[in-house]
């Protein structure tokens, strides 16, 4: 089985800084790796995953996370957050084929002007 | 192209009454899910399903039931509603060759009273 530890339940960050949110796992076999957001009152919707071949990977609206296999993390991070990134953050784990997703407890990133 | 679609939105009901969140996907996806999401607790399975007739049990499935007779529709049925069944509960699809990559309905908010 896997598990899926977010360090963090809650994040505050001023607009325009820096942010990294954290996410370990722990599995006994390998495992595909991916953050999710959800939006206030919506579900929830993929932001960016790791498969294999390059352990930093990027989103379309400039965040990134980097896969480390020896410190089994995949933490999030933005360079210059905005308003509209407050939203909750879940970091998700999965071994592949239909066995779905093992979530964290989320981050909620709360963006202060 | 709606997606993944959820119904109702929001319900009350009783301890000890049942019902049926109904689900139903236009994306051809061969995987269906439920999930529920609690407050700090994340997203935990409850039932998923990888084609029309085959259902199998997620982390917490004790009270629901569900059944696949179609690809579109996954839906979820909650006997002997009990207070511990409050919760959001979130349908989600994806299909046979994507790895992790759900896409999540809006969400049913059922309150047992």
């Amino acid at each position: 089985a896997q598990s899926v530890t977010q360090l963090d339940s809650q994040v505050p960050v001023f607009e325009e800084a820096p942010v990294e949110l954290r996410c370990n796992y722990s599995s006994s076999v390998s495992v595909y790796l991916f953050w999710y957001v959800q939006y206030p009152n919506q579900g929830l919707q993929l932001l960016l995953k790791y498969l294999s071949g390059s352990t930093l990977v990027e989103s379309i609206n400039g965040f990134e996370a980097e896969f480390n296999k020896s410190q089994t993390s995949f933490h999030l991070r933005k360079p210059s957050v905005h308003i509209s990134d407050t939203a909750e953050y879940f970091c998700a784990v999965t071994r592949g084929g239909a066995d779905g997703l093992t979530f964290g407890k989320g981050t909620h990133l709360i963006i202060q002007p | 192209n709606a997606g993944v679609t959820q119904t109702p939105k929001f319900r009350i009901l009783k301890i000890g009454q049942s019902m049926t969140l109904q689900c139903t996907q236009d994306m051809n996806h061969n995987y269906m899910y439920w999930y529920r999401q609690d407050p700090g607790m994340g997203l935990k399975l409850i039932y998923y399903s990888v084609g029309a007739g085959i259902t199998d049990k997620g982390e917490v499935p004790n009270g629901y039931n569900v059944s696949r007779s179609t690809t579109e529709d996954f839906p979820l049925r909650l006997e002997l509603a009990a207070p511990s069944q409050t919760s959001v509960y979130f349908c989600a699809s994806s299909y046979l060759e994507s790895t992790g990559e759900l896409f999540f309905g809006e969400g049913s908010r059922l309150t047992v009273l």
